[in-house]
């Protein structure tokens, strides 16, 4: 059975680094062509696809974010983290994680999302 | 890298077929064979319905099928229930080895 949760702070300041990490169990990066994507999604808004970090740590960034985003993962603890920097109120939104076979370009499994509020 | 364009709403009534439209360019929907479809209720996550066009996953209703067509993919769910009420999302693969969603469709069940 597979689960992904997400975890990190609710609020943050407008210029500062968010860091959240996603833990899942299930799966494991060790098992060829696994991959975890961040997918974020404003209040009342649509689904935006933030990155991306694959079995063999290839990475993949939203081109209008990528400046911003950097997405690592931790194969022992089974955690994958994303840090968004110089954060704006624009950024308040859920922001969700999902499971993706590597081969396939859809999200399977997902997280329950975590809201973050950016706000001085 | 825009999002895929949507219809921001369409309904039904229990029983009618509805389809909901997912137009991208030549750079995702119409060079890939990579769209996907999710359902989303309030305040939940997203549940894939659709992968790879048309492949349902295991446990997904043969009442969602999708399709492709040129640079546009289509949702249809036959036999509407009060259930589908949600919102509608697709996504496609991008030729900047990224991915991209859509604007959403809010289906509504007469």
């Amino acid at each position: 059975q597979i689960t992904l949760q997400e975890s990190g702070p609710t609020l943050v300041k407008p210029t500062q680094t968010l860091t959240l990490t996603c833990t899942f169990s299930g799966f494991s990066f060790s098992t060829s062509g696994v991959a975890v994507g961040w997918i974020r999604q404003p209040p009342g808004k649509a689904l935006e696809w933030l990155a991306l970090v694959n079995w063999r740590d290839d990475e993949r960034y939203s081109s209008s974010l990528k400046s911003r985003l950097t997405i690592t993962k931790d194969t022992s603890k089974n955690q994958v983290v994303l840090t968004m920097t110089n954060m704006d109120p624009l950024d308040t939104a859920t922001y969700f994680c999902a499971h993706r076979w590597t081969h396939l370009w859809s999200f399977d499994y997902w997280g329950q999302g975590t809201l973050v509020t950016v706000s001085s | 890298q825009s999002a895929l364009t949507q219809p921001a709403s369409v309904s039904g009534s229990p029983g009618q077929s509805i389809t909901i439209s997912c137009t991208g360019t030549s750079n995702d929907v119409g060079d890939y064979h990579y769209v996907s479809w999710y359902q989303q209720h309030p305040d939940k996550a997203p549940k894939l319905l659709i992968s790879e066009v048309n492949i349902r996953p295991s446990g997904i209703s043969n009442r969602f099928s999708g399709s492709k067509s040129g640079n546009t993919a289509s949702l249809t769910i036959s036999g509407l229930q009060a259930e589908d009420e949600a919102d509608y999302y697709c996504s496609s693969y991008s030729s900047i080895n990224t991915q991209v969603f859509g604007t959403g469709t809010k289906v509504t069940v007469l």
